[in-house]
């Protein structure tokens, strides 16, 4: 257990679809990332997050939206997804140059 | 903007033989730089950092890594390896005090018994 928690661990989700990924940290860190894993690419940054205030887009599509109603959770609300979509989906937080303490990941299929 | 290039995306090495992973950045400033570790099913791991000071970084389960400012480098190497070292390493930099990650493709550990 890393201090940084993700569900679900595994979702898989019709095209037609609404659901959301969570992440939740206690562990004090003022920053928060998503971050998207596929197959044979290196990871990719989605948004950030610094004290609850988004600070970086990487050019997500809107179809992904995400919240973090305080600086202990991160959501990413997911909606009519492409199959492209399917990956692996972490999350981060940090403080400082402590470094950055991930989570488990959840494993998103679109079908 | 920094990039970060992992030469190699899969290693094979014997059990208790020593394995080096290359990474090199580009960055036209001042840098932080990390190895993550990713067992299967699982997030990443750090499993070490250079920030400032001594080049030469130790970290967990007997890696280490040594940044080359020069050469714009910062391999990781294990003397022995075990089986349990079969794993997927990113090397990752950041602009000093910097907020984000930037990611190399990784490199796929396969250790052979």
């Amino acid at each position: 257990e890393t201090g940084v928690t993700q569900t679900p661990r595994h979702l898989v989700m019709g095209m037609t679809n609404k659901k959301s990924l969570k992440c939740e940290q206690h562990l004090g860190h003022n920053a928060m990332y998503w971050y998207k894993q596929s197959a044979k690419k290196p990871l990719e940054l989605m948004f950030v997050y610094n004290f609850k205030e988004q600070t970086e887009n990487n050019s997500v599509p809107s179809r992904f939206s995400p919240e973090c109603p305080n600086s202990s959770h991160l959501f990413l609300h997911l909606h009519t997804l492409q199959p492209e979509d399917s990956a692996l989906y972490l999350c981060a937080s940090r403080h400082d140059e402590a470094g950055y303490t991930f989570g488990s990941g959840t494993r998103l299929t679109v079908v | 903007a920094q990039s970060v290039t992992q030469l190699d995306s899969q290693v094979p090495v014997f059990e208790e033989a020593p394995v080096e992973l290359r990474c090199n950045y580009s960055s036209s400033v001042s840098v932080y730089l990390f190895w993550y570790v990713q067992y299967p099913n699982q997030g990443l791991q750090l499993l070490l950092k250079y920030l400032s000071g001594s080049t030469l970084v130790k970290g967990i389960n007997g890696f280490e890594a040594e940044f080359n400012k020069s050469q714009t480098s910062f391999h990781l190497r294990k003397p022995s390896v075990h089986i349990s070292d079969t794993a997927e390493y990113f090397c990752a930099v950041s602009k000093a005090a910097g907020n984000k990650l930037t990611f190399g493709g990784g490199t796929r550990v396969l250790v052979k018994p």
